[in-house]
């Protein structure tokens, strides 16, 4: 079966730091870019950040730019989204998600909510 | 940067056609993928593409795609079919791009 399975996430003070996994199973993982998405309480769908197929390349939101970084381990089948300088906004349910056809969001993972308090 | 605009709510009566709307200058030139995302659940791609249907996706669910605005529709609208519904643009020039989702409630 083809799917994304997040853990990490939690309680954390402003200011600390969070890291969130999303392993990967039922598919080529290496071929695919992968991205992470939010969803902060009440509001809409955000993008956050993206990583190209070999982890050479990322890009990310303007608002987390410089404090969150994205990587991955092909030889893991695993997503990772390590989050520094947390601030109050940053909470929200993280999403990781894999980009198919023309880099649509075609699986995605169940969630993991951050909240920073 | 590129900007996406969607209504805030959409209603449509049960077994009536829903069209969704999502605006961008020059939308028609780039790729346009649709998700449908309800309380407590993952978001579900239900167009790629403009208007291609991933497999499971009901063929009730269609899109369009030209000028500035791009287009869900939903034929026959069930009860099932109320939740957020998010574009999402892919222009390989730009950067990842969502809309601010639309309510779509069925009465």
């Amino acid at each position: 079966e083809v799917q994304l399975v997040q853990s990490g996430g939690g309680l954390v003070k402003p200011g600390g730091s969070l890291r969130l996994s999303c392993a990967a199973s039922g598919f080529d993982f290496g071929s695919y870019w992968m991205h992470w998405v939010r969803q902060a309480p009440g509001k809409g769908l955000v993008w956050v950040s993206n990583i190209n197929t070999d982890g050479s390349s990322s890009t990310s939101a303007d608002s987390v730019k410089g404090r969150f970084t994205i990587s991955r381990d092909n030889a893991r089948d695993t997503l990772y989204l390590q989050m520094d300088s947390l601030r109050a906004e940053d909470t929200a349910l993280y999403y990781c998600t894999r980009g198919g056809a023309y880099d649509a969001f075609d699986i995605w993972g169940q969630g993991t909510m951050v909240s920073v308090s | 940067s590129y900007e996406l605009t969607q209504p805030l709510s959409v209603s449509v009566a049960l077994g009536q056609t829903a069209r969704i709307t999502c605006g961008g200058n020059n939308i028609g030139d780039k790729r346009v993928h649709w998700y449908q995302h309800k309380p407590g659940q993952a978001p579900v791609l239900v167009i790629y593409g403009d208007d291609n249907r991933p497999s499971g996706i009901p063929d009730r669910f269609s899109g369009s795609n030209s000028g500035n605005t791009a287009t869900l529709t939903i034929s026959r609208a069930q009860a099932g079919d109320e939740a957020d519904y998010y574009c999402h643009v892919w222009d390989y020039r730009l950067p990842v791009v969502l809309g601010g989702g639309t309510r779509l409630t069925v009465l």
